[in-house]
């Protein structure tokens, strides 16, 4: 079975600055997708980012992007230059490549200060 | 293009009593995902349906709770006999193929 773990419930970071948030999967797939969701205080769940596993070129979205290392199976997510409106529960899921459930790692709560 | 529509946002139910949430996946989604949120943890998935179909039903409750996904109309999480434990955020999310999902804003869903 697939696992998603975020090792960091808190992170906080200065506006305009860059954070990292951690991600890592066990999975015995060769071929999935990997995706960031973020979830305001408003609750709505939003896509970040995505990566296909058989791409090897990291994804990035603006200032979000990823850094994929499939041998090492981890997923991290680095916002660069951070705003407010960033402050946010960040999610990594994990998804078979025949489509189907999100597995959900626990969130990483993340707060951008002034 | 209108994104995932679930309705009520906010439900009350006392104990014992029925509620149905209901989804409309986006324009051109024919698959559609249940999952459920307890306060302060992540989501969980409950069922993955396509048109008259349930595909996955691994996360469901074997009890009480229920998911349908008709020919016409919107897809409707259901939960008879509601317990305090059910007190949750329920979100929908539609896919088109096998393909990245897009979440509704949730239906909150308080027993009393």
């Amino acid at each position: 079975a697939q696992t998603v773990t975020q090792s960091q419930p808190e992170m906080s970071v200065q506006e305009a600055e860059t954070v990292t948030l951690s991600c890592t999967y066990d999975t015995s797939e060769n071929n999935y997708y990997l995706f960031w969701y973020k979830q305001p205080p408003s609750r709505q769940m939003i896509l970040v980012i995505r990566q296909e596993a058989y791409k090897q070129q990291n994804a990035t979205e603006n200032r979000f992007s990823v850094n994929f290392q499939k041998a090492a199976k981890s997923f991290s997510l680095k916002i660069s230059d951070s705003q407010l409106g960033d402050t946010a529960m960040y999610f990594c899921a994990f998804m078979r490549n025949q489509g189907g459930k999100l597995i959900f790692g626990q969130g990483t709560e993340l707060s951008v200060k002034p | 293009n209108a994104g995932v529509m679930q309705n009520p946002r906010h439900l009350v139910r006392r104990r014992g009593q029925e509620a149905r949430l209901r989804c409309s996946p986006m324009k051109g989604h024919s698959h559609v995902y249940w999952y459920r949120q307890l306060p302060e943890e992540g989501l969980k998935f409950m069922v993955y349906l396509q048109k008259e179909n349930i595909i996955d039903e691994s996360g469901m409750p074997k009890e009480r709770f229920s998911a349908e996904f008709p020919k016409e109309g919107p897809s409707i999480l259901r939960i008879q006999q509601v317990v305090r434990g059910d007190s949750a955020a329920y979100f929908c999310a539609s896919s088109q193929l096998t393909d990245t999902q897009y979440f509704g804003p949730g239906t909150r869903l308080t027993v009393l």
